[in-house]
Parts: C-alpha cells; sequence; structure tokens
C-alpha cells in the first residue's frame, strides 16, 4: 500500500498570513504514462464531509478560492493556503488515487494564531 | 448532485447492516462510487468502489471478505452490505461519488455519512 503522511500534525497561523502543507508518498504517484499526478487535497471542517479542493497535484476544483494552491512532484507535495481566512479553520487530508488501496495522509489541523 | 446515506446504527459485534447511498443529480450509472469511512476523530479510510461499465468492484483489505459493496443503476443507488461487524468498523460511513468520468479513485462530491456503531 502507498503510505501518505503529513507533516504537520497541526499549524497555528494569522490571519492573512500563509500556511503550508506537506504530503509525502511512499511511492511515486506520478503516472508516466499521461505525466499526471494522482494526488488529490481535501478540508474537512467539523461536522462536515470531505470537500475536494485540488486533483491532479495542482489543480484546483471549481469553486475553489484561488488562494488555495497545490504543488509537487512524484513523491512530495504541499497544499498552499497563501492568505489564511477564518472559515479556512479545518483539517485538511492528502490522497493518492494511484492505485488502489486509495489511502489519506492523517490529516492536518489548521487553526488561527 | 445530491447523495443521501441510510441504514447506520447500532449492531453487536458479529451483526450486519446494510447500507444505502441514494443518488440523484447527475448519471449514476457513468461514474464509478465508493465508500468512504471515518472512525470518530480519526481520518479517512477508503472502503470500496464499484466502477461503472462492467462491474468491477475493489476493497481495502481491512474489510475484504467480509463486505459486499453493490449498485442498482435503475434506482441511482449504492449498497454497502456489512458482515461480521467487529468494533473497528465504528464510523461515519460516507458515498463518494468519482471526480472525473472515467478517473477513478479521488471524489468531486460526498454524502453526509451514516453513523455505524458495532458495541455490544
Amino acid at each position: 500500500d502507498i503510505v501518505m503522511t503529513q507533516s504537520p500534525d497541526s499549524l497555528a497561523v494569522s490571519l492573512g498570513e500563509r500556511a503550508t502543507i506537506n504530503c509525502k508518498s511512499s511511492q511515486s504517484v506520478l503516472h508516466t504514462s499521461n505525466n499526471k499526478k494522482y494526488l488529490a487535497w481535501y478540508q474537512q471542517k467539523p461536522r462536515q464531509p470531505p470537500k475536494l479542493l485540488i486533483y491532479w497535484a495542482s489543480t484546483r476544483e471549481s469553486g475553489v478560492p484561488d488562494r488555495f494552491s497545490g504543488s509537487g512532484s512524484g513523491t512530495d507535495f504541499a497544499l498552499t493556503i497563501s492568505s489564511l481566512q477564518a472559515e479556512d479553520v479545518a483539517v485538511y487530508y492528502c490522497q493518492q488515487y494511484y492505485t488502489t488501496p486509495w489511502t489519506f495522509g492523517q490529516g492536518t489541523k489548521v487553526e488561527i494564531k | 448532485v445530491q447523495l443521501l446515506e441510510s441504514g447506520g446504527g447500532l449492531v453487536q459485534p458479529g451483526g450486519s447492516l446494510r447500507l444505502s447511498c441514494a443518488a440523484s443529480g447527475f448519471t449514476f450509472s457513468a461514474y464509478a462510487m465508493s465508500w468512504v469511512r471515518q472512525a470518530p476523530g480519526k481520518g479517512l479510510e477508503w472502503v470500496s468502489v464499484f466502477y461503472s461499465g462492467g462491474g468491477a468492484t475493489d476493497y481495502a483489505d481491512s474489510v475484504k471478505g467480509r463486505f459486499t459493496i453493490s449498485r442498482d443503476n435503475f434506482k441511482n443507488t449504492l449498497y454497502l452490505e456489512m458482515n461480521s461487524l467487529r468494533a473497528d468498523d465504528t464510523a461515519i460511513y460516507y458515498c463518494a461519488k468519482e471526480f472525473g468520468l472515467g478517473t477513478t479513485g479521488a471524489f468531486d462530491y460526498w454524502g453526509q455519512g451514516t453513523l455505524v456503531t458495532v458495541s455490544s
């Protein structure tokens, strides 16, 4: 199974400041046949289901604010919130969909400092 | 798009339960559908997928042989039959839709979830 490891486990950032969450996969999730990285990011607020933010490692889902961006290579990825807003307080998960079992990182809790 | 799960509840260890997910707002038969669970206070765990088209399925090792996923494309409903339930199956079970036609494994729509509690 591909193990997804996020860092840090929690993050406190001042309003308007940048927040960066890292995600490392135990093996590459880059499919060489189409040059796509099978990596997604989700946001989960309390008592809500997860919400897709980013897919293909860097493609923003429709309706997601452009302060959210994804980047990375075959095994190392990052989700950046360029200017943290109060409504961004949540737990964020990365997920690989390169091969089953599709696996998630353990989550990173983002709070306001 | 709407996904509405039902069927959760309290069940004793070793018992069975059948979850349903009623889908609307999209061409259900064209998309792979998955179940993803979340134990209380924990992270997300993919459970099972039912692919569109030929009917292939796949399972996490933790549920293989105990859970069965199925779908009824006429009723636009996804199911999860859960047998031999254990305490560590306690979780909110989400129904989730694949985000792109033919691209499985990431999910753009999720239901609100149904809670399964396995306890004596």
